[in-house]
């Protein structure tokens, strides 16, 4: 079964310093989506990709958040320089089509990869 | 925008007994329910969904019901086990919209 990769499952690092994390969709996938996700809370969108074009980066702290999907097919998120409250799980989501683009399916079924946990000391 | 509310925060039962989450959503354009399940240190996982011109789906131990009416919906599971402990999530969106997700649930089953 197709699996939303994302690598690595786990980062340490200190503030100030630069983090990235990388994430491949499901082949095919049009859409895809980078959320954050606070301890005990549930999943918030940072940006979205309609193929290589960012649909809504509206949620992003553009400060020090970057995003950028090339090629429309594989997905690099950073953070520089990273803040003690940057700490959280970084999830990556793929689907068909979706968002404010409209699409091709008329339901937003996102997948999720595994995600990163990002702890920043 | 949309907003969702999830109950209880946590929920505890015994291993064969049922649990029931609640979700109430504000939008009624809403038309798609999906329910998220997230184990310790993984991504949430899709378990099941619901459209709107449904009222009830179910799929073998898990099911889920839509009020349009009254804009709730819930996820029950069945004869629990302990391989059902995780938080779930639930979720709400309009056509292919951005989903808006719940705040979760951390359901623990006691063998």
């Amino acid at each position: 079964e197709a699996e939303v990769a994302q690598s690595p499952r786990y980062k340490i690092t200190e503030k100030s310093q630069a983090v990235a994390f990388w994430c491949d969709p499901i082949s095919g996938h049009a859409t895809l989506y980078w959320y954050r996700q606070i301890l005990g809370q549930g999943p918030e969108l940072l940006v979205q990709f309609q193929d290589e074009s960012v649909v809504d980066d509206s949620q992003l702290p553009k400060d020090r958040f970057s995003a950028e999907r090339l090629k429309g097919v594989d997905s690099t998120l950073k953070i520089q320089p990273a803040e003690l409250g940057d700490s959280a799980m970084y999830l990556c989501a793929s689907s068909l089509a979706g968002g404010l683009a409209g699409g091709l399916v008329p339901y937003n079924e996102q997948f999720f990869g595994p995600g990163t946990r990002l702890t920043v000391l | 925008g949309e907003n969702v509310e999830q109950h209880p925060s946590t929920l505890s039962v015994q291993e064969g007994d049922s649990a029931v989450i609640k979700c109430t959503y504000s939008d009624s354009a809403s038309n798609y329910f999906p329910w998220y399940k997230q184990e310790l240190g993984k991504g949430p996982q899709l378990i099941i969904d619901i459209r709107s011109n449904v009222g009830e789906k179910k799929d073998q131990r898990i099911a889920v019901t839509l009020n349009k009416t009254a804009k709730h919906f819930s996820l029950h599971i069945t004869e629990t086990q302990p391989e059902d402990s995780a938080v779930y999530f639930c979720a709400a969106s309009i056509g292919s919209y951005i989903p808006t997700f719940g705040r979760g649930t951390s359901l623990i089953v006691h063998p």
